[in-house]
């Protein structure tokens, strides 16, 4: 089957920088995406990685390793809209293109 | 109105009732998705369509009735619910299946 895990929740400070990682075991791999949802609100993309590195895109960056299975999201210079949670999501092969989310990071920015 | 709407935006049905949940897409996208999302649970596929046609069912009890009558509506017709059904109801698109997903609002549903 497949297993994605990342963190329950993280609590940082306004101005902070965040970390969250997520590990998947996956037959095979399509790609890697990260989705920001914010309390009873619907899922929005943020990032989208199929190749090993570093994607930046303004103060939010996501980098992968397809040979560790690993991949993790930076978030920099931290505000309390930030405050949400942070899906992880992989397409493997397996599955087609269907997209497998792991259980969300809670993220909560504290002043 | 642009992106992903998805009406109800809350919904509570008793166990005996029939109801539907509605989905329209106006970016031009191929592919359709819902997804079932439960306190402390991972998202989790329900149904795919590509091309209007169903591409996945996702071991869905037959108590949830999906229908996609063309690339840009999505439905999910309800029947004979059990409270453990309640949930948000998540619609998605995206131009071809593996892509970005843009998701709807969601339907908050609450089955008594």
């Amino acid at each position: 089957g497949q297993n994605i895990d990342q963190p329950t929740e993280m609590t940082a400070t306004e101005g902070a920088i965040v970390q969250i990682n997520c590990t998947y075991q996956t037959s095979g791999f399509n790609g890697l995406f990260w989705y920001q949802q914010h309390a009873g609100e619907a899922p929005t993309f943020l990032s989208y990685n199929v190749l090993d590195g570093l994607e930046e895109k303004g103060r939010f960056s996501s980098f992968l390793s397809r040979s560790k299975g690993y991949s993790y999201l930076l978030l920099k210079e931290l505000q309390m809209k930030d405050s949400a949670s942070y899906l992880c999501a992989v397409t493997p092969k397996a599955a087609g293109n269907k997209l497998t989310f792991g259980g969300g990071t809670r993220v909560l920015v504290k002043p | 109105e642009t992106g992903v709407t998805q009406t109800p935006r809350h919904l509570v049905m008793g166990m005996t009732n029939k109801k539907s949940l509605k989905c329209e897409q106006h970016l031009g996208h191929n592919a359709m998705y819902w997804y079932k999302q439960s306190a402390k649970k991972p998202l989790e596929l329900m149904f795919v369509y590509s091309l209007e046609e169903r591409v996945e069912n996702n071991s869905v009890p037959s108590r949830f009735s999906p229908e996609c009558p063309n690339s840009s509506h999505l439905f999910l017709h309800l029947h004979t619910l059990q409270p453990e059904d309640s949930a948000l109801y998540l619609c998605a698109s995206s131009q071809e299946e593996g892509q970005e997903q843009f998701f709807g609002p969601g339907t908050r549903l609450t089955v008594l």
